[in-house]
């Protein structure tokens, strides 16, 4: 089975710094179809986790463009140029695909205000 | 604008079920795959189950094999997550979720298993 991994756990960042996630897979995330299906999800406190980024640096509709992700086949990062104070929470990456259908999340990085 | 809402908190004993809905409004249900995720206090999150809209197809997640029914009605366009033989570890929010993708959420179901 894959395993989604991400460092750091947590992350303190002064507000107006940059932020990077990392998330490495145990296997290549590319699909047959060509296609990487890594996505960033934000889960701010209390809150239902929010898509930001699909397949690998893709914005969702409406997010910040402070937010970028990068990386190819088992190395993915998720970087935050100019943290907000409403950036705080936890980020995951995700790898899903249909077909054949596999959901995999990361354990979560914590992002906070130092 | 896309919204999915989820029923109300639920506290269960252990060994019951419960059936969590979701309604689905502002897009073409049947076009969508529903998928159900669910977090547990302070952990990550953990996918359990999906279904397919159109045509009723379902795929779950080995751990939840056997004790996960997800169900959908095209005349209310709501989908339904049943989890049976409930033990205090099933003690979580439960959202359910838009596509592979995972684009749109519910607000979450918290569910509450104590005796």
């Amino acid at each position: 089975d894959i395993v989604m991994t991400q460092t750091p756990l947590s992350s303190p960042v002064t507000l107006g710094q940059s932020a990077s996630i990392s998330c490495r897979s145990s296997q290549s995330l590319v699909h047959n179809d060509g296609n990487t299906y890594l996505s960033w999800l934000q889960q701010r406190p209390g809150q239902p986790p929010r898509l930001l980024i699909y397949k690998i640096s893709n914005r969702f509709s409406g997010v910040p463009d402070r937010f970028s992700g990068s990386g190819a086949g088992t190395d993915f990062t998720l970087k935050i140029s100019g943290v907000e104070a409403e950036d705080v929470g936890v980020y995951y990456c995700m790898q899903a695909t249909p077909f054949p259908h596999r959901i995999i999340f990361g354990g979560g990085t914590k992002v906070e205000i130092k | 604008q896309v919204q999915l809402v989820q029923s109300g908190a639920e506290v269960k004993k252990p060994g019951a079920s419960v059936k969590v809905s979701c309604k689905a409004s502002g897009y073409s249900f049947t076009n969508y795959l529903m998928y159900w995720v669910r977090q547990a206090p302070g952990q990550g999150l953990e996918w359990m189950g999906m279904i397919n809209p159109s045509g009723g197809s379902t795929n779950y997640a080995q751990k939840f094999q056997g004790r996960i029914t997800v169900t959908r009605d095209t005349s209310t366009n709501t989908v339904y997550m049943e989890l049976s033989s409930l033990r205090s570890e099933d003690t979580a929010i439960y959202y359910c979720t838009r596509t592979t993708g995972m684009d749109y959420w519910g607000q979450g179901t918290l569910v509450t298993v104590s005796s």
